[in-house]
């Protein structure tokens, strides 16, 4: 199992509201390192997100967003599209592995 | 235009050795952090290792100490990862991408594909 739970699994019809949580522990999230987001599409490579647990990089819709509080971290997807459904993970560093360690990953299901 | 483009995989053998390279264009590649990230089939992302600009800080994970080394050749604006002792689990796409803003891995490669059987 990943250092970081994520649900395996959250679906939500078109328009709607989903998030994504990512629990973590003191050695990592709550120690207080960055989290980051990707997105990965079927059959192609992870795209990062969102970095810095709550910034959008150029290009990424204001649908998406990224909070962080204690040892949790979520990302949340406001308007939901049929283009959303894909794999999601968040990333932080892990001082007790002394690396960078990702959650177990997230599909979204767009109803 | 950022562009990371991976080569190198392919089928080996149990015990067999690999070396991937990464071939980056379109930014200052001396300036980044550099890491290689890999996917086993239908599971979720790995990190491997990491290289530090001027590849004088190395990291890996566990599972690949001793057997795995990343290097890179800044004049070449290559990256490489050499993969010893490969077992079933090494099994993956491997993935080359950018450290950049916060750490995040901002840009990705298209990956290349280890299959290690016999």
């Amino acid at each position: 199992q990943s250092v970081l739970t994520q649900p395996p699994s959250v679906s939500g019809a078109p328009g709607q509201r989903v998030t994504i949580s990512c629990t973590g522990s003191s050695s990592n999230i709550g120690a207080g390192y960055d989290v980051h987001w990707y997105q990965q599409l079927p059959g192609t490579a992870p795209k990062l997100l969102i970095y810095g647990n709550s910034n959008r990089p150029s290009g990424v819709p204001d649908r998406f967003s990224g909070s962080k509080s204690g040892t949790s971290a979520s990302l949340a997807i406001t308007g939901l599209q049929a283009e959303d459904e894909a794999d999601y993970y968040c990333q932080s560093y892990d001082n007790s592995l002394s690396g960078w360690v990702f959650g177990g990953g997230t599909k979204l299901t767009v109803l | 235009e950022v562009q990371l483009v991976e080569s190198g995989g392919g089928l080996v053998q149990p015990g067999g050795s690999l070396r991937l390279s990464c071939a980056a264009s379109g930014l200052t590649f001396s300036s980044y952090w550099m890491t290689w990230v890999r996917q086993a089939p239908g599971k979720g992302l790995e990190w491997v290792a990491n290289i530090k600009q001027d590849g004088s800080e190395k990291y890996y994970v566990d599972s690949v100490k001793g057997r795995f080394a990343i290097s890179r050749d800044n004049a070449k604006n290559s990256l490489y990862l050499q993969m010893n002792s490969l077992t079933a689990e090494d099994t993956a796409v491997y993935y080359c991408a950018r450290e950049g803003p916060s750490t995040a891995l901002d840009y990705w490669g298209q990956g290349t594909l280890v299959t290690v059987s016999s």
